[in-house]
């Protein structure tokens, strides 16, 4: 699989501010997924992209996927104490497999 | 109820010995798929299933096994566990034009 390159690899912000990370790859992706992940538990689905240029929003998260469909970004608004965690971006291709970002991880400071 | 349960949780063994992770969904959905997960590296597809029976590898299959008995149930097995197996390993399930779904993962240590 290939590994997509996913930045910044962690963020330290205060509660309060904006966040913005994102994913890129040489390859072309059909899909695009961002999920995060808290201790102890699995990653969850935050937002699926599907079409390139789609931009989709869900509450303070607003997700992007490329034109080239090689990109995606990840913006947090306003962000809070909850947050906190890491994110990864996931890359789908025609076929079965996702190929996951390394993951951004996000702390939040009261 | 949990759509994905994994058990156990964590699991503490030692190298040589035979250990299997089992995987069940409530959701009915055809796919499912075991991840390797290691600090700093992301995710990474061990072995997946389209239907019961259906067995295909992944990026880093090797050192492991899988069996799909019955379509809720998707296990794991490492025939000899080495110390550089030490992971935490996800499940997940994925229904028909839908995004894969994780389980809580299990904590695995190998001395």
């Amino acid at each position: 699989g290939q590994q997509l390159n996913q930045s910044p690899q962690s963020m330290f912000i205060q509660e309060g501010e904006d966040v913005s990370m994102n994913c890129t790859s040489s390859s072309i992706f059909n899909t695009w997924l961002w999920y995060k992940q808290d201790p102890g538990e699995g990653p969850v689905l935050l937002i699926a992209l599907y079409k390139a240029g789609e931009l989709t929003s869900n509450g303070r998260l607003t997700a992007q996927f490329g034109i080239t469909r090689k990109d995606s970004f990840l913006n947090i608004s306003a962000s809070i104490p909850s947050d906190v965690g890491i994110y990864f971006c996931a890359g789908q291709d025609s076929g079965y497999a996702l190929n996951f970002g390394k993951g951004t991880s996000l702390l939040v400071t009261p | 109820d949990a759509d994905v349960t994994q058990t156990p949780r964590n699991r503490i063994t030692k190298t040589g010995k035979r250990i299997m992770l089992e995987c069940s969904q409530t959701k009915g959905h055809d796919r499912m798929y075991w991840y390797r997960q290691d600090p700093g590296l992301g995710l990474r597809l061990i072995y997946y299933s389209f239907d019961v029976k259906d067995i295909n590898k992944g990026e880093i299959s090797d050192g492991y096994s899988v069996s799909r008995q019955a379509q809720a149930k998707f296990s794991l097995s490492l025939e000899s566990a080495i110390p550089n197996q030490t992971a935490l390993y996800f499940c997940a399930i994925q229904g028909s034009n839908q995004p894969q779904h994780f389980g809580d993962g299990t904590r695995l240590s190998i001395l």
